[in-house]
């Protein structure tokens, strides 16, 4: 099956600044999405985006389908932003349905 | 426009035991997914029920199995429970199979 990779597994940052999440999957994808978990467990969508790029407010994310990556920004990291982040890919054709990667752990310090 | 809804929020069971779990789907959407989120790790994928057809499976034994409704609302029935089995279920529903899933908050179950 399709292999999703993330990195970094955890990150730490202060509130202000920048960060770059990654996923590589492994074979070609019509269905890529980014999640926020909560610390409630629910899945928040932040983007669909099989590929080009996309902005929604301080986050934005470009999947470029050729070379099997996607990389979620966030700018202006708020405390609000600490979660787990996953990456979520579905194969044209195949069996399962959304395969997610081990995702990011971010922690937004004051 | 109402989202996924999941039913109930916690539960307890004893290992051997069945268990069943619903979900609402979002109005308008009729293919509903379901995953098992141990803690510490990722979603993984469990099926899909596509206007009431199952439109795939991942790697869960036959004791896991579904159902999608007429209203496309969903169950997951797990029998013969074992401790493993503890986890968070989430279900996702989407307009159509391949297009964006929305999830539910989840159900947490404990199996001692």
């Amino acid at each position: 099956g399709i292999q999703v990779e993330q990195s970094p597994p955890d990150l730490i940052l202060q509130e202000g600044a920048n960060s770059t999440l990654r996923c590589n999957f492994s074979d070609s994808v019509n269905n890529l999405q980014w999640f926020h978990q909560n610390p409630w467990g629910q899945l928040i969508n932040l983007f669909y985006i099989p590929s080009g790029t996309k902005q929604n407010g301080r986050l934005s994310a470009t999947t470029v389908a050729t070379e099997r990556y996607s990389l979620l920004y966030i700018s202006s990291s708020q405390t609000t932003d600490s979660g787990v982040y996953f990456c979520a890919v579905e194969r044209l054709g195949g069996s399962e349905k959304l395969v997610f990667g081990k995702g990011t752990k971010l922690t937004v310090n004051p | 426009e109402t989202g996924v809804t999941q039913s109930p929020t916690h539960l307890i069971k004893t290992r051997g035991q069945q268990v069943t779990l619903r979900c609402s789907s979002q109005s308008g959407h009729n293919t509903v997914s379901w995953y098992q989120q141990a803690l510490g790790q990722g979603p993984q994928f469990i099926f899909q029920y596509y206007r009431e057809e199952e439109n795939g499976r991942g790697n869960f034994p036959p004791r896991f199995s579904g159902l999608q409704f007429p209203n496309y609302s969903s169950e997951l029935n797990v029998n013969a429970l074992e401790l493993d089995d503890s986890a968070l279920y989430l279900c996702a529903s989407s307009l159509d199979y391949g297009y964006e899933q929305y999830f539910g908050p989840g159900t947490r179950l404990t199996v001692t």
